[in-house]
């Protein structure tokens, strides 16, 4: 079993729609952080989280420590928005190592 | 503030050949990450320096792949020979601390394509 699960794999949405990405993971943890990959490879970081609930723009990352869950959601989808979003995490006493889900691959239809 | 730098952007070799990969991280970032990601998967952690020691390695290769940050600024990833699960995209990434912890800033990737 993955240290870091990410549901779901795939998800496609119509524009405006409210979207949910969850992220489970089982190894005590110091952050959590959201990524977003672009077709072409280059990941830019969302969000990076040890508490509660983080918002930028459309976007809202939220974890709870107790249940080992994070959730990011995107409100009002865009077609821009399409993208990988993929959920890591650094293990408490690594060395920064970042422990990584497999990505869910989102696609907003206009 | 430049970002992270990556060259080639694509590369394709026949298996058995030999392959080198550059990155320059973000000016004063005292770590700097190697990434292995395979299509449908999340990135796998090869190597990892803080300046130009190494800190794991644990999950390189290390009959095949080399790494080296010499001057504790720019890196070079180094495949020889190539084999065809060697197809991925190899990703740098670099962050400001001495430690672990904080942000990583990731550069585009080189994707790798072996035949």
């Amino acid at each position: 079993k993955n240290e870091v699960e990410q549901s779901p794999q795939n998800l496609t949405a119509q524009e405006g729609e409210f979207i949910t990405i969850n992220c489970s993971y089982s190894v005590g943890i110091s952050a959590l952080h959201w990524l977003q990959q672009h077709p072409g490879g280059g990941i830019v970081s969302l969000f990076m989280l040890s508490s509660g609930k983080k918002k930028h723009g459309r976007l809202i990352a939220t974890i709870n420590i107790q249940e080992k869950h994070s959730s990011l959601h995107i409100t009002a989808s865009h077609p821009r928005d399409s993208a990988v979003y993929i959920c890591a995490v650094r293990s408490r006493g690594s060395q920064g190592n970042l422990i990584f889900g497999k990505g869910t691959k989102l696609s907003v239809k206009p | 503030e430049a970002g992270v730098a990556q060259s080639p952007r694509y590369k394709i070799i026949e298996k058995r050949q030999s392959v080198a990969f550059w990155c320059n991280p973000i000016s004063g970032h005292a770590t700097l990450y190697w990434y292995q990601q395979i299509l449908g998967q999340g990135p796998k952690l090869l190597i990892q320096f803080q300046n130009n020691g190494v800190v794991d390695d644990s999950q390189l290769p290390k009959d095949r792949f080399s790494a080296e940050r010499l001057k504790g600024v720019d890196s070079t990833l180094k495949i020889q020979p190539a084999k065809l699960e060697d197809s991925a995209v190899y990703l740098c990434a670099s962050s400001l601390g001495v430690g672990g912890g904080g942000e990583q800033y990731f550069g585009p990737g080189t994707r790798l394509t072996v035949t």
